[in-house]
């Protein structure tokens, strides 16, 4: 079965740092791009950036352009976002999912929440 | 960035009706459009790309149709699961762009 499993859920403190995961399995993870999107309670989907597993080129959504980074370590076939110091504006849950042919996203994870309160 | 626009944000209809979703671009996109739908607590789930292809096991009710800036979703025939929320998403450049969202209420 094609899947992409998260990470469990995190609770942090504003300032802390935070790197969530998303792990392939079933098909070749190193020729689809992998993508990260963000959904804020009750609000809508927003795309944040993709990474290609085979060479780690990585393109940002310039409104997350050096707020988070995206990695991925191809020998575990997993692909990573984290933070450096989180703020409680980055509360939100945060799907990973792949992008296919016709570039559109056909497997999704089953998403992380994240939550940032002192 | 390319802007997509989705119209209505949300609508009420009944078990059986015909629902028409819009999503309007910015720019040209050609047909570089793909649909999700979200139910609650869920991730999304992609049911058209390309604009009109119907990704496989998705109900033939669904139907997608477009190319340049306007895109329609349409359901031919409501169903109790249909009630959700869509999205549409453009993969014709970066960054990637959802429209706004579309809630499909119980009438």
């Amino acid at each position: 079965e094609v899947q992409l499993v998260q990470s469990g859920a995190e609770v942090k403190k504003p300032g802390e740092s935070l790197k969530i995961s998303c792990t392939g399995s079933g098909y070749s993870f190193t020729t689809y791009w992998i993508t990260w999107v963000r959904q804020m309670p009750g609000k809508g989907l927003e795309w944040m950036g993709i990474i290609y597993p085979g060479d780690s080129d990585t393109r940002y959504s310039p409104s997350f352009q050096g707020q988070v980074t995206i990695s991925v370590d191809k020998s575990i076939n997993t692909a990573y976002l984290q933070w450096s110091s989180l703020k409680a504006s980055d509360s939100a849950m945060y799907y990973c999912a792949r992008e296919y042919g016709p570039d559109a996203f056909d497997i999704w994870g089953q998403g992380t929440m994240v939550t940032v309160s002192s | 960035d390319i802007q997509m626009t989705q119209s209505p944000s949300s609508l009420s209809a009944s078990v059986g009706d015909r629902v028409t979703i819009t999503c309007r671009a910015s720019q040209s996109i050609s047909s570089y459009l793909n649909w999700y739908q979200q139910k609650p607590g869920k991730a999304p789930k992609l049911l058209i790309y390309a604009a009109s292809s119907l990704q496989t096991g998705v109900p033939s009710r669904f139907s997608g149709s477009g190319s340049g800036t306007d895109f329609t979703l349409t359901i031919s025939s409501l169903q109790l699961e249909d009630f959700a929320s869509y999205y549409c998403h453009q993969s014709y450049s970066n960054p990637r762009t959802f429209g706004g969202g579309t809630k499909v209420e119980i009438k």
